[in-house]
């Protein structure tokens, strides 16, 4: 099966930037989203295609590739922004394939 | 605006079988894509598996044994049943629409169900 590796935690500073990191074999060659899940509710799609944001998602959204990485960073952070943080892609083992997700906290 | 809704019993039995319906509101359920995603209690999220209108499947090859996805475009709506669960299976299960893209290897989930509570407990 195909693996995507999150940091189970992120911290950061009021007004501050965020990256959050999705690692996979390969990832360079796949479409990787990214969703946000506050606490009790249904994740939300932040980032679609790398670096492609929805309507209505802020500009402080972004997201980015480089080898066999994928980065979400959310500039100037704000506490609205505290939430689980989770990378997609599809991959021929196993269709879907979700990051274990990270939990982004704004201090 | 398109709307999902996930229904069906809350506890299950173990050994018995999770059945669950997503009715679907604002679109019709034709020409695209849709999907079960589960997450256990304090954990990530799962795929478990996707329905194409025509009625094509694919399924999480972890759960495959045990997962039957089908699709009622009649009623715009798709069902899950996964059965011989035990409290393992015990998540909320949320069900979503695919993106438009034509490769199904660029899809993401664009709209998702509030997600139902299924425990498994006697």
């Amino acid at each position: 099966s195909y693996a995507l590796t999150q940091p189970l935690s992120v911290s950061v500073a009021l007004g501050q930037t965020a990256r959050i990191t999705c690692g996979g074999n390969n990832i360079g060659s796949k479409s990787v989203h990214w969703y946000q899940q506050r606490p009790g509710q249904a994740p939300v799609l932040v980032i679609f295609r790398d670096n492609n944001r929805p309507s209505g998602i802020p500009e402080r959204f972004s997201g980015s590739k480089s080898g066999n990485t994928a980065t979400l960073t959310i500039s100037r952070a704000q506490a609205g922004d505290e939430a689980d943080y989770y990378c997609q892609v599809w991959d021929s083992s196993t269709s879907v394939a979700f990051g274990g997700g990270t939990k982004l906290t704004v201090l | 605006q398109v709307q999902l809704q996930e229904s069906g019993p809350g506890l299950v039995k173990p050994s018995e079988t999770l059945s669950l319906t997503c009715t679907v509101s604002g679109v019709s359920i034709n020409h695209n894509y849709w999907s079960w995603i589960r997450q256990s209690p304090g954990k990530g999220l799962e795929w478990i598996g996707y329905i194409y209108y025509s009625g094509s499947t694919n399924y999480n090859p972890s759960l495959r044994s045990r997962v039957t996805i089908s699709v009622d475009t009649s009623n715009n709506q798709f069902s899950l049943k996964l059965n011989s669960v035990t409290a393992a299976d015990t998540a909320v299960y949320y069900c979503a629409r695919h993106s438009g893209e034509v490769a199904v290897a660029h899809h993401y989930f664009d709209y998702w169900g509030q997600g139902t509570l299924v425990t498994v407990s006697s």
